[in-house]
């Protein structure tokens, strides 16, 4: 079992529309939560981070997690076309050599205008 | 510098050569990650310093692979004898320190013919 994990789609909703993408992991003393969006071609950049449970909202993306379902989601409301990627899942695992951030294989987005 | 630095930004290499790909993390950051990432693929964890300690190198896929970062700052990753399966693109990582949200460079493209 990978310790992240994430439907790899592809995943279409229409321009305006909310998208929803899903990650489990399997660690449970996993500390904090991170969705990471990757252009084609281009290396990941940060979304948003999230440690405790709950919603956390930033502009048009909200992340929730849901530590005792080893559970963490991304939503985009008002669904761009610049939105399409591919959106990665990390979880941060606090082991004997440190701290270890694990990706999951990622959710191809497309937005349709 | 303002963001991490990676080079070379393409590789071309023939199989059974030997590669060096280097890999300058924002300034202050103690923290430092190298990934694998196959097309269509997650990053693969692939080894971790803290400072120029390396504390995880599980992910290192053979004796072939073999990263260093002897100032706490700089790090090489250097692929020996490199084989069709080492392609892929090589992503190095950064954190201000342990747990932190880690950023990343553009990556270094390997391909080996």
């Amino acid at each position: 079992q990978k310790e992240v994990e994430q439907n790899s789609g592809p995943l279409s909703v229409p321009e305006g529309a909310i998208a929803s993408l899903n990650c489990t992991y399997s660690d449970r003393g996993s500390q904090s939560f991170f969705w990471y969006r990757q252009y084609s071609g281009k290396s990941p950049e940060l979304i948003m981070s999230i440690y405790s449970n709950g919603d956390k909202e930033d502009g048009r993306f909200t992340a929730q997690l849901n530590k005792a379902s080893q559970y963490v989601s991304l939503l985009i409301r008002d669904s761009q076309p610049s939105d399409s990627a591919t959106y990665l899942c990390a979880v941060n695992q606090v082991a004997n050599t440190g701290n270890q951030f694990y990706f999951g294989t990622g959710t191809s987005l497309t937005v349709i205008p | 510098g303002a963001g991490v630095s990676q080079s070379p930004r393409y590789k071309v290499a023939k199989r059974g050569q030997d590669v060096a790909l280097r890999c300058d993390p924002i300034s202050g950051h103690v923290s430092l990650f190298w990934y694998q990432q196959a097309l269509g693929q997650g990053p693969e964890f692939l080894t971790y310093f803290q400072n120029e300690a390396q504390l995880d190198k599980s992910g290192l896929p053979s004796d072939r692979f073999f990263a260093e970062r002897p100032e706490g700052s700089v790090s090489t990753l250097k692929i020996q004898r490199t084989q069709q399966e080492d392609s892929a693109v090589y992503l190095c990582a950064s954190s201000f320190s342990s747990g932190n949200t880690i950023y990343f460079g553009e990556g270094s493209w390997l391909t080996v013919v």
